[in-house]
């Protein structure tokens, strides 16, 4: 089955530097990625939609100078956290959708097993 | 907007006993609906998916859903519950013909059994 990747699967960082999150689709193209925050013991929530080649769309709230991504080919979406703070501490998971072209997967979405970010 | 509501936050229940989570949302058009689980220390896994058909979906490990369009409701129920069932359950809706097809989640539902 399909598969996504993040890196690195957790991190801990000092408060007021900035962290890369990186997630790959590895077998499939994918035309669209999402950045999901979950909080200890919340649900996940949508911080923003990423489409290749273009800018990210954020969701009400989610600083986007804060939280940039870059979609720059078909298998990889990238989130910096800059000048991270302790109230950024979170587990960040990335969510892929499959192109229009593959069609096998058609409707199908697949999870990254998220990144545990820690700023002390 | 759409959201979702699940209204049970921290079941707990004995081995063999039978489970029933509610799921609601709120959209007025077509959705697509999901429920997805994650064990301890581990990622999302869908159990199953709505999105048009039979009304009674069955998911893998037992557990299925029940789709009713009149009360915007998605309950996942299983059987008889084991204790591996153990996890986080979270209903996520997706609305049809969104040009990103973003999926919304409910806060999700915390299920302890015991043996």
């Amino acid at each position: 089955g399909a598969v996504v990747s993040q890196h690195p699967s957790w991190v801990i960082c000092k408060s007021g530097t900035s962290v890369k999150i990186e997630c790959r689709s590895l077998d499939f193209q994918a035309t669209t990625m999402f950045w999901y925050r979950q909080f200890p013991k919340q649900s996940l929530m949508l911080m923003a939609t990423s489409n290749e080649g273009s800018k990210a769309t954020y969701e009400q709230g989610v600083e986007k100078d804060k939280f940039l991504i870059n979609h720059a080919s078909l298998t990889l979406s990238t989130l910096t956290v800059t000048s991270a703070h302790p109230e950024d501490s979170s587990f960040y998971i990335c969510r892929a959708l499959p192109g229009a072209r593959t069609k096998a997967l058609n409707n199908e979405q697949f999870f990254g097993p998220g990144t545990r970010l820690t700023v002390l | 907007a759409q959201s979702v509501s699940q209204h049970n936050h921290h079941v707990i229940l004995s081995e063999a006993a039978s489970l029933e989570l509610g799921c609601n949302y709120s959209y007025g058009g077509t959705v697509n609906l999901f429920w997805y689980v994650q064990y301890p220390g581990q990622h999302l896994q869908l159990l199953l998916k709505y999105f048009s058909g039979d009304p009674l979906v069955k998911g893998i490990k037992g557990f299925e859903a029940e789709f009713i369009n009149s009360k915007f409701s998605f309950n996942l129920r299983k059987p008889s519950v084991q204790w591996s069932d153990t996890a986080e359950y979270f209903c996520a809706v997706n609305a049809q013909g969104g040009g990103y097809n973003k999926l919304i989640f409910g806060a999700g539902t915390r299920l302890a059994v015991h043996p």
